[in-house]
């Protein structure tokens, strides 16, 4: 079965620093996405970064990295120099089904990032 | 600027109530969810369509059922609601056809059912 795992219910990090938030998936699937999403206070939904199981290098935007570790079956989020406002609920998804679906997703449980001046 | 809107942020509902719960995506978008989010169990996928009339159930259809009549909107109706039907629901909407592409929220809607 298709699944991910974000095993950290909680983080704090100190402002300035910089913070990795684990996911680890499982699939059979050779063809397979990742991605990340921020969800605020506010309860709306952003997308961060995208990471394709092809892809031979680790995916970035801006301050977000992804560290994509294919046979550990892991794909992180690295958010450098935190920022109060990256305060928020943080939430891993994969890709599954067909891409003529529109990417149907599977969502990990998330993880709650506070950041501390 | 793109968007999908759902139709209220919050609303209370009694048990056995017939609720509809509206999504609108200005997109031109092929494919929308519905999704609830509990805690600690993350977003779950109740039903999605990828064209007008189409759908397909998710992972948690049992208690709901969708209707999209028009490619903009995307309906979910809970046919007697339920205490257990208490949560966040949250609309997606994405194109079809490249891998990356990430799907749009609308903003939810906290459902309580009293």
């Amino acid at each position: 079965a298709q699944k991910i795992t974000q095993t950290q219910p909680g983080m704090f990090v100190q402002e300035k620093e910089a913070v990795t938030l684990d996911c680890t998936y499982d699939t059979s699937d050779q063809s397979y996405g990742l991605f990340w999403y921020k969800q605020p206070s506010s309860g709306e939904m952003i997308f961060l970064i995208y990471q394709g199981s092809y892809d031979e290098q680790n995916a970035t935007e801006g301050r977000y990295s992804l560290n994509f570790q294919k046979a550990r079956k892991s794909a992180n989020l690295v958010i450098s120099a935190s920022q109060l406002g990256d305060s928020a609920m943080y939430f891993c998804a994969m890709r599954v089904g067909f891409m003529e679906y529109g990417n149907k997703l599977v969502f990990g449980a998330g993880t709650i990032l506070r950041v501390k001046s | 600027d793109v968007k999908v809107t759902q139709s209220s942020r919050y609303l209370v509902k009694r048990t056995g109530e017939k609720v509809f719960l509206e999504c609108v995506q200005d997109m031109d978008h092929e494919n929308m969810f519905w999704y609830r989010q509990d805690p600690g169990l993350g977003l779950r996928l109740i039903y999605f369509s990828y064209d007008v009339k189409m759908k397909e159930k998710g992972d948690i259809p049992e208690g709901y059922s969708v209707s999209r009549e028009k490619k903009e909107r995307f309906s979910l109706i809970l046919e007697s609601a339920s205490t257990n039907q208490t949560s966040m629901y949250l609309c997606a909407s994405t194109i079809t056809g490249r891998s990356y592409n990430e799907q749009f929220f609308g903003p939810g809607t906290r459902l309580t059912v009293l």
